[in-house]
């Protein structure tokens, strides 16, 4: 079975700052998909960015960004000039190519210092 | 605008009862899923299904059953067989059920029970 393991259940920035979030994951697939949603206190699943692991090039959604390391099984994602808005739960999550749902990290609590 | 609606947004069960969590979609998505979230964890697929009439269970399915008779419409039964049903759940649809195809989530139902 997949698994998504998130090493740090709360970080702390300062606004303004850069911050990333750490993820890895144990799949035996080659062909499988990994995405970072966000959970603020509304409880609203929010998708920030998605990776396709064919893909070699890094995934970018304005601020956001993703560090991809294939065969460390690694995806972290980073945050650059923090605002308080982001301030939320950061889950990552895998699915492989063929069918069913996603399999979800514990999370990571972000914390925006103002 | 196109969206996913959950109902209740909250729940109350009491001992022995059964309940159901609607769920509706206008997305003309055809996967729709449900996945269970509790404290500090990242959320757990509970069951899904691609097509009307046919559904799948999730890694978490004993004690929930569901239905799909329409394409739009995904309602997930707590049974009593649930021993610890209190969770928040969240309903969620793709246009397929391929890796690459991102999940939209609804606003969620929190369960609790008297």
């Amino acid at each position: 079975a997949q698994t998504v393991t998130q090493s740090q259940p709360e970080m702390s920035v300062q606004e303004a700052e850069t911050v990333t979030l750490s993820c890895t994951y144990d799949t035996s697939e080659s062909d499988y998909y990994l995405f970072w949603y966000k959970q603020p206190p509304s409880r609203q699943m929010i998708l920030v960015i998605r990776q396709e692991a064919y893909k070699q090039q890094n995934a970018t959604e304005n601020r956001f960004s993703v560090n991809f390391q294939k065969a460390a099984k690694s995806f972290s994602l980073k945050i650059s000039d923090s605002q308080l808005g982001d301030a939320a739960m950061y889950f990552c999550a895998y699915r492989t190519g063929g069918a069913d749902g996603l399999t979800f990290g514990k999370g990571t609590h972000l914390i925006i210092q103002p | 605008d196109g969206g996913i609606t959950q109902s209740p947004k909250y729940l109350f069960r009491k001992e022995g009862q059964n309940v159901t969590l609607s769920c509706e979609q206008n997305l003309n998505h055809d996967a729709m899923y449900w996945y269970r979230q509790d404290p500090g964890q990242g959320l757990r697929l509970i069951y899904y299904s691609q097509i009307v009439n046919d559904f799948q269970k999730g890694d978490i399915a004993e004690g929930y059953s569901v239905s799909r008779e329409k394409k739009e419409s995904f309602p997930l039964t707590v049974t009593s067989a649930q021993k610890n049903p209190t969770a928040f759940y969240l309903c969620a649809s793709s246009i397929g059920l391929q890796g690459q195809e991102t999940q939209s989530f609804g606003p969620g139902t929190r369960l609790l029970v008297l």
